[in-house]
């Protein structure tokens, strides 16, 4: 069955560490990948998104994510955390013709 | 430039009575649609989507229903509101789905 999986449900890191959130998928085409923040009681923000060419892909507020064929990861990458990237981050997969599917999501705290 | 509404943000509503929550999309033509719910600790459930006005797609069984009266309008209904409808709903759009979804900001539903 098709789905969308992020190890991770909380992650703790601190102000300018670095940040690596994973996101793993099982589909039997290959998908269109995505990575969605959402701030508490806000709606989701598009960070970046992955349809083909180059496997490392540039989002916003400084962002990056590397789509892995071989490993069906879609990691989200940050070098250097603020505090206000704290905030929940999914990761979505599509592929032609069928609706998206949305991982579990991960929490990210930042400590000062 | 496209844009989302979605309203009320909040609504506390009694057992039983009834639930309207609307969205509307400016800027675009022919969208799909999207209702999804996101109950306390859990990720993002596609409740409705509609390619078109009248057209409905229900994932999920339950109390709520969706109607699409005009191309740029979503509507999520219920006759009888349940305390586990309880949870944030979002409504989100896209053009042909594989671009991205864009999120509204969420309404924050309690039932009480």
């Amino acid at each position: 069955a098709q789905s969308v999986t992020q190890p991770d449900i909380h992650i703790t890191v601190s102000e300018g560490a670095s940040l690596e959130l994973r996101c793993n998928y099982s589909y039997g085409a290959t998908p269109y990948l995505f990575w969605y923040v959402q701030s508490p009681g806000q709606g989701l923000q598009l960070l970046l998104k992955y349809f083909s060419g180059d496997t490392l892909v540039q989002g916003i507020k400084g962002f990056e994510a590397e789509f892995k064929r071989s490993q069906s990861s879609f990691n989200l990458r940050k070098p250097s955390v603020h505090w206000s990237d704290a905030a929940e981050y999914f990761c979505a997969v599509v592929v032609y013709g069928q609706n998206f599917v949305f991982g579990p999501g991960t929490r990210l705290s930042v400590l000062p | 430039s496209q844009t989302i509404h979605q309203w009320p943000a909040t609504l506390v509503q009694p057992v039983g009575s009834p639930l309207s929550l609307e969205c509307t999309v400016e800027g675009t033509s022919n969208p799909n649609l999207y209702w999804y719910r996101q109950a306390a600790g859990r990720g993002l459930q596609l409740l409705f989507y509609s390619v078109g006005i009248g057209q409905i797609s229900s994932e999920v069984p339950q109390n709520l229903s969706a109607s699409r009266p005009q191309d740029r309008q979503f509507i999520l209904s219920s006759k009888k509101l349940l305390l586990s409808d309880s949870g944030f709903y979002l409504c989100a759009w896209s053009v042909g789905g594989l671009g991205g979804y864009t999120f509204g900001s969420g309404t924050r539903l309690t039932v009480v």
